[in-house]
């Protein structure tokens, strides 16, 4: 499968402060995730976007996160206002279908 | 009741054996099953989809049982690189209310040792 790319690899924040993460998905993808991943924790998923448009969320995505794909190319995900529990794994998913989804290498947030 | 519960493990065998997991999901309404496998502090990696009546994919066997909402993985003749967690994937309908959400469970650990 192509390569789906998510920058950064590693971000440290302060608690309060605005992340935006980053995910390059393939062109021709139409379905795009969001999940997370605390340390030592299963995976879980955020928001589900498909066709420019969020398809369904999580009870953890609430009104400090938001998603977009601002240039039809890039895919993102930002936290407003960071808190200490916000410190995890989050993975950008995409795929053609919805049964088909490939994850990203992911990029670690710590909110300290 | 946990939506996908798996037994966490580790599980910790040698090379060569063969080693089972199980997976039991609470919504009855899932439609769609797979293995994902990840290596420590990486991305979940689709190992295989599970349908009703059973597949291979070489030394992986998956089993689905939907009377009793129970999945399965075999692996047999481990090898080291196989060492990683194991995770229980379902998805439920898309459209409707989901649109693709994969619900996981918390992984089984399997170390294979020399």
């Amino acid at each position: 499968e192509p390569e789906v790319t998510q920058t950064p690899s590693h971000q440290v924040t302060q608690m309060g402060q605005e992340v935006i993460l980053r995910c390059v998905p393939i062109s021709n993808h139409l379905y795009f995730y969001w999940y997370r991943q605390i340390l030592g924790q299963k995976v879980e998923f955020l928001v589900s976007f498909y066709n420019n448009e969020i398809s369904e969320k999580s009870e953890i995505f609430d009104d400090q996160f938001s998603v977009e794909r601002p240039d039809g190319s890039n895919f993102t995900l930002k936290i407003r206002s960071t808190k200490l529990e916000d410190s995890a794994m989050y993975f950008c998913a995409r795929g053609r279908l919805v049964e088909t989804q490939y994850f990203g290498p992911g990029t670690r947030l710590l909110v300290l | 009741r946990k939506e996908v519960e798996q037994d966490p493990g580790p599980f910790n065998v040698p090379e060569g054996a063969t080693v089972a997991f199980n997976c039991t999901y609470s919504n009855s309404a899932s439609q769609s099953f797979f293995w994902y496998r990840q290596d420590c502090r990486k991305e979940p990696k689709l190992l295989m989809s599970v349908y009703s009546s059973g597949n291979e994919d070489g030394r992986f066997t998956a089993q689905l049982n939907r009377a009793s909402q129970y999945i399965s993985l075999l692996i047999r003749d481990s090898k080291l690189s196989d060492s990683a967690t194991y995770l229980c994937v379902v998805i439920l309908p898309a459209g409707g209310t989901s649109y693709g959400k994969l619900t996981f469970g918390q992984g089984t650990i399997l170390t294979v040792h020399p």
